[in-house]
């Protein structure tokens, strides 16, 4: 069955980094799509982060352009998400997702808090 | 970068239908069609539908995804006390290269 485990959450203070990675399973990885997408305390979905299934194309939203960076290993399928500059506003609890005509696999999230 | 309207609530009784509304525009939802969300806070997403009614499998044919020019909407019939949840509509928009998604419809089962 398709597995998605996210780790890599914690404690950062702000303008620190941080590196997050989703390992996934039970589905030809290099076939797909993968996002990264975040909901802060008491907020909807926001959608971060999205790569191909090859890694040539990158989108990002306008609120992370700059200094989070999608990336991923089709050999090792995972995929990582590098947070840079961390803001308080980058508090949130993350998730990876598959995408498959749309992002139809998620998985279970982790959280990242940006507190001094 | 803009996201999608949905109304942040909506109450219907046990056993009614709920239709959720997502306003977009010719770039996202009128291009390729909405995805369809439910939240249950604690729990990771779960996708109820994708380009407009294509249902993955195991998800309840109480729902139901449809789609009026740059408006998606999604049917739950027979409400049930598990339905109580957030429901999020979310599409590609070309315009900016980017998933839009709506603020959330917070759906109460009464």
């Amino acid at each position: 069955q398709v597995q998605l485990v996210e780790s890599g959450g914690g404690v950062v203070q702000p303008g620190r980094s941080l590196r997050l990675s989703c390992a996934a399973s039970g589905f030809t990885f290099r076939n797909c799509a993968m996002h990264w997408v975040r909901q802060a305390p008491g907020k909807g979905l926001e959608w971060v982060a999205a790569t191909s299934h090859d890694g040539s194309n990158k989108y990002y939203a306008d609120s992370v352009k700059g200094r989070f960076t999608i990336s991923r290993d089709n050999a090792k399928n995972t995929v990582d998400l590098q947070m840079n500059s961390l803001r308080s506003e980058d508090t949130a609890v993350y998730y990876c997702a598959r995408e498959e005509g749309a992002p139809d696999y998620w998985g279970q999230g982790t959280l990242v808090t940006v507190s001094s | 970068q803009a996201g999608l309207t949905q109304p942040p609530s909506v109450s219907k009784g046990l056993g009614q239908t709920a239709t959720l509304t997502c306003p977009g525009n010719s770039n996202n939802v009128g291009n390729q069609g909405a995805a369809w969300l439910q939240h249950h806070q604690g729990h990771p997403p779960k996708l109820l539908s994708y380009r407009n009614n294509n249902r993955p499998s195991g998800i309840s044919e109480r729902f139901s995804a449809s789609r009026s020019g740059n408006t998606a909407s999604l049917t739950i019939t027979g409400l049930q006390p598990e339905d109580e949840a957030d429901y999020y509509c979310s599409a590609w928009d070309s315009s900016l290269s980017a998933w839009v998604f709506g603020g959330g419809t917070k759906l109460t089962v009464l």
